[in-house]
């Protein structure tokens, strides 16, 4: 039982393009929703965050939007760098739980000089 | 800052040996976590402690043991290893679990453990 799906494994952009990395979720337990970056050989790092009360959250080059009625919330990455190529995270959570965060897949993002 | 600090980086195992994966972190947080990630899939929670002396399962707890003696340290013991460990293992710590402002995980780089 997935309760986090990010559908696209991978993700091919051109260098100033955007990039838009989805995420959908069935938990409505969920209330806030962070993105996560990983290179080769290190761990994930934290990237974006967006709280429940809010629909979108920016932070220089990345965005995020939130739809909650359909469970679904996506990354902006705009514009594109090549250092952008990596593996996206989507890592939701619930206030309170000890538990921390439900991980997705993951997207493997290249972006294409 | 030395962050999450995991070792060791690298390590082959036969079946049934045992090992400890140990790590440290220097931020005094009290949150402290062991993820495993297989290959084209997500981290799973294996084990958590929300401060010293005390630890709680996970998604996927079999064939894994815990102990936090120390706010420091969190090492993860696997007793008979078997070939579904195989896996990158990645411990985490976070300042507390009250808000999403504070539930940022910091992660060590990872031990990538084979199990032959």
């Amino acid at each position: 039982d997935q309760q986090v799906k990010q559908n696209s494994p991978s993700l091919s952009v051109q260098e100033g393009r955007i990039s838009i990395l989805n995420c959908d979720y069935t938990n409505s337990m969920f209330d806030y929703f962070l993105w996560y970056k990983k290179y080769p050989a290190e761990g994930p790092t934290f990237l974006i965050s967006i709280s429940s009360i809010k629909d979108k959250n920016e932070d220089g080059r990345f965005t995020v939007f939130l739809n909650k009625s359909a469970k679904h919330l996506s990354l902006h990455i705009v514009p594109s760098q090549p250092g952008d190529s990596a593996v996206y995270f989507c890592a939701p959570g619930s206030s309170g739980s000890a538990r921390q965060l439900t991980f997705g897949s993951g997207t493997q993002l290249t972006v294409l000089p | 800052n030395a962050g999450v600090t995991q070792t060791p980086k690298f390590r082959i195992l036969k079946i049934g040996q045992s090992m400890t994966l140990q790590c440290a972190q220097d931020m005094n947080h009290n949150y402290m976590y062991w993820y495993r990630q297989d290959p084209g899939m997500g981290l799973k929670l294996i084990y958590y402690s929300v401060g010293a002396g005390i630890t709680d399962k996970g998604e996927v707890p079999n064939g894994y043991n815990v102990s936090r003696s120390t706010t420091e340290d969190f090492p993860l013991r696997l007793e008979l290893a078997a070939p579904s460990q195989t896996s990158v293992y990645f411990c985490a710590s976070s300042y507390s679990a009250g808000g999403y402002q504070n539930e940022k995980l910091f992660f060590g780089s990872g031990t990538q453990l084979s199990v032959l």
